[in-house]
Parts: C-alpha cells; sequence; structure tokens
C-alpha cells in the first residue's frame, strides 16, 4: 500500500529539547516536502527536497533543519524548539515526473511548553 | 511571489445545500492545480487539474479549472453532514514540484 509514514503523531516536549520527526515513503518519489498547519494559515511549507542530498527552503524554515541521505526518508529536526512551533505538520511526498498527486502523511501534533 | 488564495474562508450551510468553493491563484510555470478534503487529519485527495474547460466529477463534487482566468471552483452538490471539512487548493509549480496551499475554505454542514 503507498503510504506516507510520520512519527509520532502526537509529541508534547519542553523548550530548547532537540526533537526529529521521522517521515518515510514507498513509493520511491523525488520530491518531499513538510509542511505546517495553523489555524487560518493554511499549511505553510518548511522545506522540501527534490531528491537524494538536495534540499531547500520553503517559506517558514527559521527553527527548522531537514536532511535527505535516502530517497524515503525526509526528518525534520527541531535542535531548539520554542512555543511558537507548536502546530500540526505534514510530511508529503509526489512524483517529480508530474500527474499524480500528493500523498500526505497522517500529521504530528507538536506541543512545546 | 506565488500564491494561491481561496474564498470564501468559511462557510455554514444545511444538509441538500450546493456549495461552490473558489480558488484563485498566481503562479510561475503552473503545472496542476489539486484539491484536497482535511477532516480531523491528513489531507485527502480529490481531484487534480491540468486542462482549461475540463470538468472533473466525483459523485457529488465536481470540480473545474480556467487557466485563463487563473482560477478553480469545486462544487458539492446535496450537501451532507460528512462533507463538513477543510478544503485545501494547491497549485503545484512545474520546475520544483513545490505545492503552493491556500488557506482553505472550513465548510459546515448542519443537519
Amino acid at each position: 500500500e503507498a503510504q506516507v509514514t510520520q512519527n509520532p503523531r502526537y509529541l508534547i516536549t519542553v523548550t530548547g529539547k532537540k526533537l526529529t520527526v521521522t517521515c518515510s515513503q514507498n513509493m520511491n518519489h523525488e520530491y518531499m516536502s513538510w509542511y505546517r498547519q495553523d489555524p487560518g494559515l493554511g499549511l505553510r511549507q518548511i522545506y522540501y527536497s527534490m531528491n537524494v542530498e538536495v534540499t531547500d527552503k520553503g517559506d517558514v524554515p527559521e527553527g527548522y533543519k531537514v536532511s535527505r541521505k535516502e530517497k524515503r526518508n525526509f526528518p525534520l529536526i527541531l535542535e531548539s524548539p520554542s512555543p511558537n512551533q507548536t502546530s500540526l505538520y505534514f510530511c508529503a511526498s509526489s512524483s517529480r515526473t508530474g500527474n499524480t498527486e500528493a500523498f500526505f502523511g497522517q500529521g504530528t501534533r507538536l506541543t512545546v511548553v | 511571489e506565488d500564491k494561491v488564495v481561496q474564498s470564501p474562508l468559511s462557510l455554514v450551510v444545511h444538509e441538500g445545500d450546493t456549495v461552490t468553493l473558489n480558488c484563485s491563484y498566481e503562479v510561475t510555470n503552473f503545472r496542476s492545480l489539486l484539491w484536497y478534503k482535511q477532516e480531523k487529519k491528513a489531507p485527502t485527495f480529490l481531484f487534480m487539474l491540468t486542462s482549461s474547460g475540463i470538468e472533473k466529477k466525483s459523485g457529488r463534487l465536481s470540480s473545474i479549472l480556467d487557466k485563463k482566468e487563473l482560477f478553480s471552483i469545486l462544487n458539492i452538490t446535496a450537501t451532507q453532514t460528512g462533507d463538513s471539512a477543510i478544503y485545501l487548493c494547491a497549485v503545484e509549480s512545474s520546475n520544483t514540484g513545490k505545492l503552493i496551499f491556500g488557506q482553505g475554505t472550513t465548510l459546515q454542514v448542519k443537519p
């Protein structure tokens, strides 16, 4: 079954404690991205990757890091989380050849206290 | 700057009503426009539109794209309470594959 798997689904952490949200896809997609969703602001892109070892900033990259060492995995790293990073996060993947939709992970609800 | 704007931002209707959701865009190197439905979890795919004037239909939902006027509409007929959700419009840029999302339209269907 084609899917994007994110973990964890829920996370409560304290300010400054480094965390990683994992994302893995099994569709051999080149393109992967991370979004955060906040009320009234829609989905905003944090970082994206067009292929292995190729990453670039999205619209709201501050406070986040990513890596793409393998095609299937695209972890999101918060080196020093702050309360303004409390949000709902989605990982997505798609084929760069087009004509297919983006597939989303189930989301990670992060609370930073 | 690329942008996607949806309207209205929220909408309350009664079961059986017909609704039209709007999505306008300004995106360089347009590849496709996608509609997603989001309930209390990840967005689920509804339609992908690439050509003007060709209606995509799935049950009570339909959508069409106008590439000249740079907008799309999503129609839902005979609405049901299960249609209550956030509807997201996104435009894909062909040179990067990047998806640019609108703010979403929150639809509430009352019994």
